[in-house]
């Protein structure tokens, strides 16, 4: 169990660049989240994937992001048009669903962005 | 809408003392669950306790213990023995009705030796 990774660490762009960020769940876990996290809060739930199947999607995943998990396993995140507002931390979790232990998320690293 | 508050941004404690963050919450759902995060300066996020809505009795995790208070909509994360590897941002976290969890804005530990 190597838990959950992403790429890359940072990413600094200028803004109306594309952005794409990698994560790579624990092996046998089904579920796939990505949150944002801004400077002095708490993560915000962006989408969730079940196997390949994106199940639940925020409001603030606007039509500038979009997410894929095309073979159940790593995921991807991509900004298009980034804004000084995307500026954040993007963490990825992942879990094994169909047990209790499912309800605990383990925690990718995250991916920090700066748009400057 | 779901909510989860927590009204401390920052807090500290000597070391081998015992400190208690609070986390208040809103949530229209009967099947529910809470959890506590710890996230240390620049590493990843790690659960730190979890407990059940239906279960009556107060999770406990080694030194880390949590005051379930139901119909208050409390939940407080209470560490005894303080040690300086506890100084995180901690982040209280509600997850009902749906896969996300929804998370406070976290308070800041500080352990001083």
């Amino acid at each position: 169990d190597t838990g959950v990774s992403q790429n890359p660490r940072h990413k600094i762009t200028k803004r109306g660049q594309n952005v794409t960020f990698r994560c790579d769940p624990i092996s046998e876990h089904n579920r796939l989240y990505w949150y944002r996290q801004t400077l002095g809060q708490g993560p915000e739930f962006l989408t969730y994937f079940q196997n390949e199947a994106q199940l639940e999607k925020s409001r603030l995943l606007s039509d500038r992001f979009s997410a894929e998990r095309p073979k159940g396993s790593f995921s991807t995140l991509e900004i298009q048009r980034t804004e000084q507002g995307d500026s954040a931390m993007y963490l990825c979790a992942s879990s094994k669903g169909g047990s209790a232990l499912s309800y605990e998320q383990y925690f990718g690293p995250g991916t920090r962005l700066t748009v400057t | 809408a779901q909510t989860v508050t927590q009204s401390q941004p920052e807090m500290s404690v000597q070391e081998a003392e015992t400190v208690t963050l609070s986390c208040t919450y809103d949530t229209s759902e009967s099947d529910y669950y809470l959890f506590w995060y710890k996230q240390p300066p620049s590493r990843q996020m790690i659960l730190v306790i979890r407990q059940e809505a239906y279960k009556q009795q107060n999770a406990t995790e080694n030194r880390f213990s949590v005051n379930f208070q139901k119909a208050a909509k409390s939940f407080s994360l209470k560490i005894s023995d303080s040690q300086l590897g506890d100084a995180a941002m901690y982040f209280c976290a509600l997850r009902g009705g749906s896969e996300k969890l929804v998370f406070g804005k976290g308070t800041k530990l500080t352990v001083n030796p």
